[in-house]
């Protein structure tokens, strides 16, 4: 059984465009964080959020924490071809272990 | 330089090989770990450990084992490789003193293919 569940698991859009992804589970968690891994790389972080409810803004992206803190969004206004990647959640329970998402794939065409 | 390095990049084996991924970073992080990625499945922890005297199972430590031989060296073994070991492998670092949503940093990843 998968903790964390992300949708869509893949999406291709025209540059422009907005979209969001979720990252949804059953369990509560102390924190979570969304990375970007794009191909023959390691996923790098690009935001942490601790407080339900939270929102935070990382220039076009927006992330925010769901107030039982057992989901997130990340939403893309102006979808750039630079934004193509796999997206990726991350929850941290009470054991300072990371379990992550299946990911999604995003493909941004010019 | 990076910060995390892995070796070799891409391993090509036969099954019942034993193989042996390594792991260096240079960050001064005392938690290293090993995950291995396969697609659709995302990132699923093999081992973890938080000290060089500490090792512990992830949720799919069978067919692997560790070593952590200094702060900074954290290798993962395959004894007898298996062709369902195929899948591309990553080790990460973090830092205790971050605090509970601590960053993990990855290295390039090792594609290790079983035949």
């Amino acid at each position: 059984t998968q903790l964390l569940e992300q949708s869509p698991q893949f999406l291709s859009i025209q540059e422009g465009e907005n979209l969001t992804v979720y990252c949804n589970s059953s369990s509560v968690f102390s924190s979570l964080q969304w990375y970007r891994q794009e191909p023959g790389e390691g996923p790098v972080l690009l935001v942490t959020v601790v407080t339900g409810g939270e929102v935070k803004k990382l220039k076009r992206l927006t992330f925010q924490f769901g107030d039982a803190r057992k989901d997130s969004s990340l939403h893309i206004t102006a979808a750039q071809p630079g934004d193509t990647g796999l997206y990726l959640c991350a929850g941290f329970r009470s054991n300072y272990k990371l379990t992550f998402g299946k990911g999604t794939l995003l493909t941004v065409n010019p | 330089d990076a910060d995390v390095t892995q070796t070799p990049r891409n391993r090509i084996t036969k099954t019942g090989k034993r193989i042996m991924l390594e792991c260096s970073q240079t960050k001064g992080h005392d938690r290293m770990y090993w995950y291995r990625q396969d697609p659709g499945l995302g990132l699923r922890l093999i081992y973890y450990s938080f000290d060089v005297k500490d090792i512990n199972k992830g949720e799919i430590s069978d067919g692997y084992s560790v070593s952590r031989q200094a702060q900074a060296k954290f290798s993962l073994s395959l004894e007898s490789a298996i062709p369902n070991q195929t899948a591309l492998y990553f080790c990460a670092t973090s830092d205790s003193l971050a605090g509970a949503a601590d960053e993990q940093f990855f290295g390039p990843g090792t594609r290790l293919t079983v035949l």
